[in-house]
């Protein structure tokens, strides 16, 4: 399987927008990019996710490189609410039911 | 709507006891996963159910550990003698349908201590 590779830690100002990135240089043309976030005591939740094109929702935007090689997840303005550790994950479209490969994520914390 | 839910959300067992983890997916899902994540690092997959049918269980860590979901609906994940190794947040997850980028939804998981 493809891997991801992500930063351990990230901090941020609130109201202020946060970037996380992620790499995964050996990516397939069926992955799709992932990102799930994971707040404290509780499961991780689908946050967004994207093939080639650049994605907006209600909670965030992912920017995908032109290679795909990299992507990146933004968080427009950041609150105290979205301190969490945040997954980047490749799943296979081609496969069925693809269990999740959570790697380590990156716990961002963010100041007040 | 109502989400994922498990129970018990904590349990604290002694070494050797075997117990038994609950599981309650979203009504009409027909994918479900267990996950196990020990502290400070991401969820590891343990195994996948299609309705009933178990169709990966790779990775089970031993076969003490064993998963069931009779009718389709809820799960349980049973641990016979539990080892101190095996404390962990045990979380499941289910999916609408079967493919391979279904948005899984998560429950709160259940927080297993062995003493």
């Amino acid at each position: 399987d493809a891997k991801t590779t992500q930063p351990n830690s990230m901090e941020s100002n609130e109201e202020e927008p946060v970037h996380l990135p992620c790499n995964h240089s050996t990516i397939s043309g069926t992955d799709y990019i992932h990102w799930y976030r994971q707040l404290p005591s509780q499961g991780p939740e689908y946050v967004i996710h994207g093939l080639t094109s650049n994605v907006n929702n209600r909670m965030a935007s992912l920017a995908i490189a032109e290679d795909r090689k990299s992507s990146t997840l933004i968080l427009h303005r950041a609150t105290l609410r979205d301190a969490a550790v945040y997954y980047c994950i490749l799943r296979d479209v081609g496969s069925s039911a693809s269990k999740i490969i959570f790697g380590s994520g990156t716990r961002l914390s963010i100041r007040p | 709507g109502a989400g994922v839910s498990q129970s018990p959300r904590y349990k604290v067992a002694k070494r050797g006891q075997d117990v038994a983890l609950r599981c309650d997916p979203i009504s009409g899902h027909v994918s479900l996963f267990w996950y196990q994540q020990a502290l400070g690092q991401g969820p590891e997959f343990l195994t996948y159910f299609q309705n009933e049918a178990q169709l990966d269980k790779s990775g089970l860590p031993s076969d003490r550990f064993f998963a069931e979901r009779p009718e389709g609906s809820v799960s349980t994940l049973k641990i016979q003698r539990t080892q101190q190794e095996d404390s962990a947040v045990y979380l499941c997850a289910s999916s609408l349908a079967m493919t391979g980028t279904d948005t899984q939804y998560f429950g709160p998981g259940t927080r297993l201590t062995v003493l």
